[in-house]
């Protein structure tokens, strides 16, 4: 059981490059969500999904993008790389009525 | 929205002392309210959660309180130990979904 599966583990960018961050999870988890995390500023949600085909914004939405075409991927783009946007990026999958899974984090630099 | 804020933001303590963390929600609704440990460099892993119809929940040396009433849950760590040094985060949810994380707290346990 392979649970929140990010990937990749290390990404650099250079400024308005675009990229997709990988989340697939394997326990028939409905809600999935992405995080950034930033020194001193916690886990902030960037948006989430409750099903196949339904997403939604979250706190930091901005120059993300989303998709859910099935209940294990959730892939996040970024489209158009800027350097506020390097940070740690988690995944994380909940089964409605458990705690939140992560993902092992994805650490990106923008230059 | 929700807003989750954790204080202190830095803690040391000596080893076998006790730890106390607290976090403050706004939601009166929020429901469910999960207690992450991150060491450095890993995902953040649930240690303790609590829900809204349990005033205090406690594991061996771990123990959390919520007082819905004043909207503030806390962490309670006894007989600390160097491999509790980490990053805590508090979190507050409705339903399991849609997590609100505070900015973390971390932990150093000197030997």
């Amino acid at each position: 059981n392979a649970g929140v599966t990010q990937t990749p583990k290390f990404q650099v960018l250079k400024t308005g490059q675009s990229m997709t961050l990988q989340c697939a999870q394997d326990m028939n988890h409905e809600y999935m969500s992405w995080y950034r995390q930033d020194p001193g500023m916690g886990l902030r949600l960037i948006h989430y999904s409750v099903g196949a085909g339904i997403t939604d914004q979250g706190e930091v939405p901005n120059g993300y993008n989303v998709s859910r075409s099935t209940t294990e991927d959730f892939p996040l783009r970024l489209l158009s790389a800027a350097p506020s946007q390097t940070s740690v990026y988690f995944c994380a999958s909940t089964g409605g009525k458990t705690e939140a899974f992560f993902g092992q984090g994805t650490r990106l630099t923008v230059v | 929205g929700e807003n989750v804020e954790q204080h202190p933001s830095t803690l040391s303590v000596q080893e076998g002392d006790s730890a106390v963390i607290k976090c403050t929600y706004s939601d009166s609704a929020s429901n469910y309210f999960p207690w992450y440990k991150q060491e450095l460099g890993k995902r953040p892993q649930l240690i303790i959660d609590i829900r809204s119809n349990v005033g205090e929940k406690k594991d061996q040396r771990i123990a959390v309180t919520l007082n819905k009433t004043a909207k503030h849950f806390s962490l309670h760590i006894t007989e600390t130990q160097p491999e509790d040094s980490a990053v805590y985060f508090c979190a507050a949810a409705y339903n399991f979904n849609k997590f609100y994380f505070g900015s973390g707290t971390k932990l150093n346990v000197k030997p």
